[in-house]
């Protein structure tokens, strides 16, 4: 069966340092990952997908990149973290025929 | 790109009365409507989700319907009891290669004794 790892759960950074965020999916191949924000008490906002090796699509034009340098390993990236960045990061994968799963998310909070 | 909208944004109900929130979306190539349920600092997780060629799908007590020509679709819970408390999103893509989801922007739901 399909499987979605995210770690860390929880993060506390001070702002200005980096980010890293990683995600890994077992039991499938080439699929289409997904990095989701939800601000405290929010709506879920798409920040980047994959649909393959090294193709990244930005939906926001932020302080965040991503990357896809293995086929089920997805990780988000700040050089810079700002206070606005907190929040809750969720990656998700897209089953065959439509639907997604969330992993478990990790809570960032940027001091 | 696709826009949705959801409603009511904070819902309460007693115990064993039905729940109903409703969504519309913007964009006609969407064909794959899903709900997620998400409990308090947890992820989102699936509860049922609706293709554009079927107008109606149930499971148990909770129900989806919608209606491709207004573009509208509906959560429908009956018998509510207090685990249904949650904030429930709807959401909305295609189902093409480069899919993506996006969501309403949530539904708190209160179910009170």
């Amino acid at each position: 069966s399909q499987t979605i790892h995210q770690w860390p759960a929880t993060l506390v950074q001070p702002v200005g340092s980096p980010l890293s965020l990683e995600c890994t999916v077992e039991g499938t191949s080439n699929p289409n990952l997904y990095w989701y924000r939800q601000a405290a008490g929010r709506g879920l906002q798409l920040l980047f997908y994959s649909v393959g090796i090294g193709q990244i699509s930005s939906e926001v034009p932020q302080n965040l990149s991503a990357s896809r340098p293995q086929d089920r390993q997805f990780i988000l990236s700040s050089k810079k973290l700002l206070l606005s960045d907190s929040g809750f990061y969720l990656c998700a994968w897209r089953l065959a025929g439509g639907g997604y799963t969330f992993g478990s998310g990790t809570r960032l909070t940027v001091v | 790109g696709e826009n949705v909208e959801q409603h009511p944004s904070t819902l309460s109900v007693q115990e064993g009365d039905s729940a109903v929130i409703k969504c519309t979306y913007s964009d006609s190539a969407s064909n794959y409507f899903p709900w997620y349920k998400q409990e308090l600092g947890k992820r989102p997780q699936l509860i049922i989700d609706i293709r554009s060629n079927v107008g109606e799908k149930k499971d148990q007590r909770i129900a989806v319907t919608l209606n491709k020509t207004a573009k509208h679709f509906s959560l429908h819970i009956t018998e509510t009891q207090p685990e249904d408390s949650a904030v429930y999103f709807c959401a909305a893509s295609d189902t093409g290669t480069a899919s993506k989801l996006t969501f309403g922007t949530g539904t708190r739901l209160q179910v009170t004794l």
